[in-house]
């Protein structure tokens, strides 16, 4: 079975600074799509970045970018710039066909003003 | 357009009872996939229906079990509530699935809030 490790569970950052959230996952797949979801409180999770296996770019949405290194099975999400709207839960998942999304534990960012 | 809609958002039970949660999709989205967030297992998969049907199922016990009417509306039961069921559920709607992941993006409801006394 697939798993996702998020081994930060907490991330603090000063506004306007960057910050990068670690992944790892372990699959004997070759072609799947690994995803970063925010989870405002109490809020929709929604999606940030998406990221296809086969792709060897890494995916840049504004200020988030992701470092995907297929061979050490690693994938980090860099926040640039962050703004106090970035304070939120943030999972990393994988997803092969439909076997379901495999989510992290997740990691809480916390922004300092 | 109007987005994922979950009810109820919060509930109280109590052990051994039943519940059932709703979920209505983003119109023209025919997938819908439950899942239960907890803080010591985080997000897990539930199942996924497309069209009806279950197309995948999670690692869950026979006691939870959903379905998907004609509208893609969909509904998830939990029938012999236990402690251990108290869980935040979130469903999620996409066009064309899990499997079509690669085009499109799960949208999220707020998810509903179950405690089990």
């Amino acid at each position: 079975a697939q798993t996702v490790t998020q081994s930060q569970p907490e991330m603090s950052v000063q506004e306007a600074e960057t910050v990068t959230l670690s992944c790892t996952y372990d699959t004997s797949e070759s072609d799947y799509y690994l995803f970063w979801y925010k989870q405002p409180p109490s809020r929709q999770m929604i999606l940030v970045i998406r990221q296809e296996a086969y792709k060897q770019q890494n995916a840049t949405e504004n200020r988030f970018s992701v470092n995907f290194q297929k061979a050490a099975k690693s994938f980090s999400l860099k926040i640039s710039d962050s703004q106090l709207g970035d304070a939120a839960m943030y999972f990393c998942a994988y997803l092969r066909g439909a076997d379901g999304l495999t989510f992290g534990k997740g990691t809480h960012l916390i922004i300092q003003p | 357009k109007a987005g994922v809609t979950q009810t109820p958002r919060y509930l109280i039970k109590t052990r051994g009872q039943q519940v059932t949660l709703s979920c209505s999709p983003i119109s023209g989205h025919r997938s819908v996939s439950w899942y239960q967030q907890t803080p010591g297992q985080g997000l897990q998969f539930l199942f996924e229906y497309f069209s009806e049907t279950q197309r995948n199922k999670g690692n869950f016990p026979g006691r939870f079990s959903g379905r998907q009417f004609s509208n893609s509306r969909s509904e998830m039961n939990v029938s012999t509530l236990e402690l251990g069921d108290s869980a935040l559920y979130l469903c999620a709607s996409s066009p064309e699935g899990l499997a079509g992941l690669n085009t499109g993006e799960l949208f999220f409801g707020e998810g509903s809030r179950l405690t089990v006394l």
